[in-house]
């Protein structure tokens, strides 16, 4: 049972460039989420998906698409990175309709962007 | 204006003194208030949930109380071990299932 997982951990980009993170989870969540860490900002929302077959934008969406490929994989899209796109990311999974419903987080993927 | 405020941001303990660190929170409704664990470069880590006020909740020398505005996470005799940064988080009943989170408090226990 791994939990979250996230793909690549570490990932260093050129202004303009694209690329996907990965993320599975193998706990029969219904619900997938996207955060980001920042310094001084705390963890915020990117985006998530309640349930397979749907999205919504959180706190922070501009510059980023999501995909929630199956029930287990949600991935996240840089289409042009951006400097201001430096950051950790974290991947999330939880049930759903459930009160209280804890999220479970992954290691993270360490972006930077030149 | 935050919906989560933490308190301290840091905190130096000495091995075996205890100490509480503050979470205050609005929302229109509380679905859930959350407290998790992050070590230097790891995602964060699940410890409590807490849903009503005078809720109480306890692990090894942890120990986590809500109120209707704010909760702590009381820390006894705390061990070197116990140092990372703790973030709390809101779950409103307006919001969805999204957590809203804290700026956390880094907890440093020396020897």
């Amino acid at each position: 049972n791994a939990g979250v997982t996230q793909t690549p951990k570490f990932q260093v980009l050129k202004t303009g460039q694209s690329m996907t993170l990965q993320c599975a989870q193998d706990m029969n969540h219904n619900s997938m989420y996207w955060y980001r860490q920042d310094p001084g900002m705390g963890l915020r929302l990117i985006y998530y998906s309640a349930s397979e077959g749907t999205t919504d934008k959180g706190e922070v969406p501009n510059g980023y698409n999501v995909s929630r490929l199956n029930k287990r994989e949600f991935s996240l899209r840089l289409e042009s990175a951006a400097p201001s796109q430096t950051s950790v990311y974290f991947c999330a999974s939880s049930f759903t309709g459930r009160a209280g419903n804890e999220q479970f987080f992954g290691p993270g993927t360490r972006l930077t962007v030149l | 204006e935050d919906q989560v405020t933490q308190s301290p941001e840091a905190l130096r303990l000495q091995e075996g003194e205890s100490s509480s660190l503050n979470c205050s929170y609005t929302v229109s409704g509380l679905r859930g208030l959350f407290w998790y664990r992050q070590d230097p470069g790891k995602g964060p880590e699940f410890l409590f949930t807490l849903y009503s006020a005078g809720e109480e909740k306890e692990k090894e020398r942890l120990k986590a109380t809500l109120t209707k505005k704010e909760s702590f996470l009381h820390i006894t005799a705390p061990k070197p071990e116990d140092s990372a940064t703790y973030l709390c988080a809101v779950q409103d009943s307006n919001s969805g299932y999204a957590l809203n989170f804290g700026k956390g408090t880094s907890l440093l226990v020396t020897p």
